[in-house]
């Protein structure tokens, strides 16, 4: 079946500081990635997606690339804000399974 | 355009006892799903629905769990009788895709925030 692998947090950071959270995968089928993220007290959005090999997605000054040949889709952003604490979750469906699996989430703190 | 709407949102009650919550997809999305998400994981999929036909409840616990979506729109979760461990943010989302296809975005509500004691 599918399923997600992301770094363990908790991540802290200080403003500007660059921020990557990895994201690799397993998957049956052809997978679409997705990167979700919950703001304190609101539920799930999602922050950007790819849904082939090299694709990159972007959103908000994130981005992450599709990367086949390493099963990965890590999340990075070049100058992180206090704004950007939040929890983000790596998640995927592939072609054979549509329901979402995630990862285990990353928390991200960033001080100013 | 609104977001998908879910009720309530926080839900306290004693083990054994029985509870329900509700979902309102945004509209015209074909695809609903009710997601269970246990405090420090990620969310896992309890019952897909395309329109108002079950897809997937391979993960539903039966014999306490049950869904329905009547007319293809609204949903409720039930859960009867509750478990300490059923103690989790239950999540709905819905898609646009009439066949919840792989490429879909899936756009969540708030949740319902569940304590079991």
């Amino acid at each position: 079946g599918n399923s997600v692998t992301q770094m363990e947090g908790p991540v802290t950071l200080s403003e500007e500081a660059f921020l990557t959270i990895n994201c690799t995968y397993t998957a049956t089928g052809y997978p679409s990635l997705f990167w979700y993220v919950q703001y304190p007290g609101e539920g799930l959005q999602l922050l950007l997606k790819a849904t082939k090999a090299d694709d990159k997605g972007s959103n908000k000054g994130f981005e992450a690339t599709y990367r086949k040949e390493t099963t990965s889709f890590h999340l990075e952003k070049g100058s992180v804000q206090v704004s950007d604490s939040a929890v983000y979750f790596c998640a995927l469906t592939s072609s054979n399974d549509y329901k979402l699996s995630f990862g285990a989430g990353t928390t991200v703190t960033v001080r100013a | 355009e609104a977001g998908v709407a879910q009720s309530p949102r926080y839900k306290i009650i004693e083990k054994r006892q029985s509870v329900a919550f509700w979902c309102n997809p945004i509209s015209g999305h074909a695809t609903l799903y009710w997601y269970q998400q246990i405090l420090g994981q990620g969310p896992k999929l309890l019952i897909q629905f395309q329109n108002n036909g079950v897809v997937d409840d391979s993960q539903l616990p039966k014999d306490r769990f049950s869904a329905e979506r009547l007319k293809g729109v609204d949903s409720t979760l039930k859960i009867q009788p509750a478990k300490l461990e059923d103690s989790a943010v239950y999540l709905c989302a819905s898609s646009l895709g009439a066949s919840g296809g792989n490429t879909d975005t899936q756009y969540f509500g708030p949740g319902t925030r569940l304590t079991v004691l």
